[in-house]
């Protein structure tokens, strides 16, 4: 089956640093990747909606200039939350659609997700 | 390793029926679970989230159970409505998010 991997696992760091998560389709294409995140006891949910080579759709309340979202291939999306303050301490997550056009061009494959912890 | 199921993988009913969707997960260690609903080329909706401690949520025409013993969760549509047709997730928290199979909805009008 569809594997989606995310980059790094776990990560802490300072307040005011900038923190970069990959998320990887690893064995298929994918044109679309999310990007959620779930503080504790809460729901998950969408941040922003990428699409290869266009510029990324954010959710109402999240900041394009503070999680930048970059998807420079059909395998590969980034993540960068900039100047992180222990309130974006969270959990990261992403998911990649098959290339569209295929059978099952609307299932979602997610990664593992990454714990952000900032100090 | 935790493996969620869901049934059925796809369901179709009239237009103001009640129904059921079932999902089952093989490791009760969890922090919670959450039930999402998916349109097609959309992000995951969050529909409900039933932490562990919790036994069930609800949210207007929509009731989710938690029973962490036997490992089973079931989502429960009143009424249902055309504009609920999409597929519906369920994903439990533990180290990781391990999400359902999903259930493919559709209500006839």
């Amino acid at each position: 089956g569809a594997v989606v991997s995310q980059h790094p696992s776990w990560v802490i760091c300072k307040s005011g640093t900038s923190v970069k998560i990959e998320c990887r389709s690893l064995d298929f294409q994918a044109t679309t990747m999310f990007w959620y995140r779930q503080f504790p006891k809460q729901s998950l949910m969408l941040m922003a909606t990428s699409n290869e080579g266009s510029k990324a759709t954010y959710e109402q309340g999240v900041e394009k200039d503070k999680f930048l979202i970059n998807h420079a291939s059909l395998t590969l999306s980034t993540l960068t939350v900039t100047s992180a303050h222990p309130e974006d301490s969270s959990f990261y997550i992403c998911s990649a659609s098959l290339l569209a056009g295929g059978p099952g061009e609307d299932t979602q494959y997610f990664g593992p997700g990454t714990r952000l912890t900032v100090l | 390793k935790q493996e969620v199921t869901q049934i059925p993988a796809a369901l179709s009913v009239p237009e103001g029926e009640n129904l059921v969707l079932n999902c089952s997960f093989t490791d009760s260690a969890i922090y919670n679970l959450q039930w999402f609903r998916q349109d097609p080329g959309k992000g995951l909706t969050s529909l409900l989230l039933i932490q562990s401690s919790q036994r069930e949520q609800t949210s207007g025409r929509l009731n989710a159970s938690l029973d962490k013993s036997s490992g089973r969760s079931t989502l429960y549509i009143a009424a249902s409505q055309p504009g609920d047709s999409a597929t519906y997730l369920c994903a439990v928290t533990g180290n990781q998010f391990y999400f359902g199979t999903g259930t493919s909805l559709t209500v006839i009008p």
